[in-house]
């Protein structure tokens, strides 16, 4: 089976902090892909990052990055410098591949409120 | 910038009634999906769809639900009759295959009263 477990469920941060939040999942493929979507308070869910299990490479995008371990099944997501904007509920997601066209299989999202 | 469009952005339902919601997918995507998220909670996949037909379904899909493309641009999920617990905002997403990211249009708000 799998699954995503996002622990954090709120997370509140002044202005110009860093803040990491931690995913972890679970699945017995080898073969898979990590997401993160953001969720504003406007209600859409906005593409981020999409990584895949052979590459665990971070990766650093402007005040985002993205750490990728697969000894400890984890996908965290940092924003650094944080602003009132990143205010948002974040997911996390795992989509397994084979057979099918595998679905998207989310936490429970971390709601982030960034504070002037 | 090409975007997966829902339409209406809210629908308020009498229990029992018949709800379609329409989205028009990225153009250049064949693979196609709608998930619902109710008020707090995660988002639920519910079903995915490419080369006109159903790829796999959550066992919330049940026999009340189902998706169509009607045309070449069009892709529907209708539940035929509405229980209030369907209440939810419902996501219809798109991607170019079946292991790249899913783009997501806004969202409808149903509420069944």
């Amino acid at each position: 089976a799998q699954k995503v477990t996002q622990a954090q469920t709120e997370i509140s941060v002044v202005e110009k902090e860093d803040v990491t939040l931690d995913c972890v999942y679970e699945t017995r493929d080898t073969t898979y892909y990590l997401f993160w979507y953001k969720q504003p308070p406007s209600g859409e869910l906005v593409f981020l990052i999409r990584r895949n299990s052979f590459d665990e490479q971070n990766e650093i995008s402007g005040r985002y990055s993205w750490n990728f371990q697969k000894s400890t099944s984890s996908f965290n997501f940092t924003i650094t410098a944080s602003q009132v904007v990143d205010s948002a509920v974040y997911f996390c997601a795992l989509r397994v591949y084979g057979g099918s066209q595998g679905n998207l299989i989310f936490g429970k999202g971390t709601k982030l409120s960034v504070k002037p | 910038e090409p975007e997966v469009t829902q339409t209406p952005s809210h629908q308020v339902t009498q229990m029992g009634q018949e709800v379609i919601l329409r989205c028009v997918p990225i153009s250049n995507h064949l693979y196609f999906y709608w998930y619902r998220q109710i008020l707090g909670q995660k988002v639920e996949f519910l079903v995915s769809f490419y080369n006109n037909e159903i790829s796999e379904k959550s066992e919330i899909f049940d026999d009340q639900f189902s998706v169509e493309r009607p045309d070449g641009s069009n892709f529907t999920l209708k539940i035929r009759s509405t229980k209030l617990e369907d209440s939810a905002m419902y996501f219809c997403a798109s991607s170019v295959r079946g292991t790249t990211e899913a783009f997501f249009g806004q969202g409808t708000r149903l509420t069944v009263v």
